[in-house]
């Protein structure tokens, strides 16, 4: 089973850039859809957006002014930039493998916890 | 966006014990609706996709059903490993949302 691993950052200050990416191992980027989401202390998923190999993008429309994922099928990584942070955007963050079937999402990072503050 | 509703929001049974998780979808997404289990510091694990169908290597006690707008997850016999958090999500279409979760506690 494929294996991703985020890195990045665990502390943003307000008002500048987060940026998180995400190594996938033991297959290539190649089919799927490659997401972020996010989980606040406490509170539900979200999912932010995806990207296919291809380079085509889809973002949740909370997000989307803020956000830009972007992948490197060199490296077999795909990143997540989000700007403008403020406190709320304080979460664990967690890639995934992720598709248009039921099974596509069963492969996640461990997470990645990004805290905003000054 | 669609609104997913899991009912209730944490239970605490028995071992042993079946436990049942409702959630409810804002509009019908067919049976696109994936259930997850999360452990404290864990990230999401796949348990059942497609409303109804198991996923590999989890065990049998694990189900769900419902089609539409109602589904139901459920652990026919709990166990200690079953300590978790359990969340609905649907992929019928963009963007996918999750319930808020129903955290489960061994009585």
């Amino acid at each position: 089973q494929v294996q991703l691993q985020e890195s990045g950052p665990g502390l943003v200050r307000p008002s500048e850039t987060l940026s998180l990416t995400c190594t996938v191992s033991g297959g290539s980027l190649s089919s799927y859809y490659w997401s972020w989401f996010r989980q606040p202390p406490g509170k539900r998923l979200e999912w932010i957006g995806y990207i296919y190999h291809s380079g085509s993008t889809k973002y949740n429309p909370s997000l989307k002014s803020r956000v830009t994922i972007s992948v490197d099928t060199s490296k077999n990584q795909f990143s997540l930039k989000l700007n403008s942070v403020t406190t709320a955007d304080t979460a664990v963050y967690y890639c995934a493998r992720t598709g248009y079937s039921g099974s596509d999402f069963n492969s996640w990072g461990q997470g990645a916890l990004v805290t905003v503050s000054s | 966006d669609i609104q997913m509703t899991q009912s209730p929001s944490s239970l605490s049974a028995s071992v042993g014990d079946r436990v049942t998780i409702t959630c409810q979808a804002s509009q019908d997404i067919s049976n696109y609706l994936n259930w997850y289990q999360q452990k404290p510091g864990k990230a999401p694990k796949l348990l059942i996709y497609d409303a109804s169908i198991l996923e590999t290597g989890v065990p049998s006690r694990f189900s769900g059903s419902g089609s539409g707008t109602d589904f139901t997850f459920t652990i026919s016999s709990l166990q200690p490993e079953d300590i978790a958090t359990y969340s609905c999500q649907h992929h019928d279409r963009l963007p996918w949302t999750f319930g808020q979760g129903t955290k489960v506690e061994i009585k």
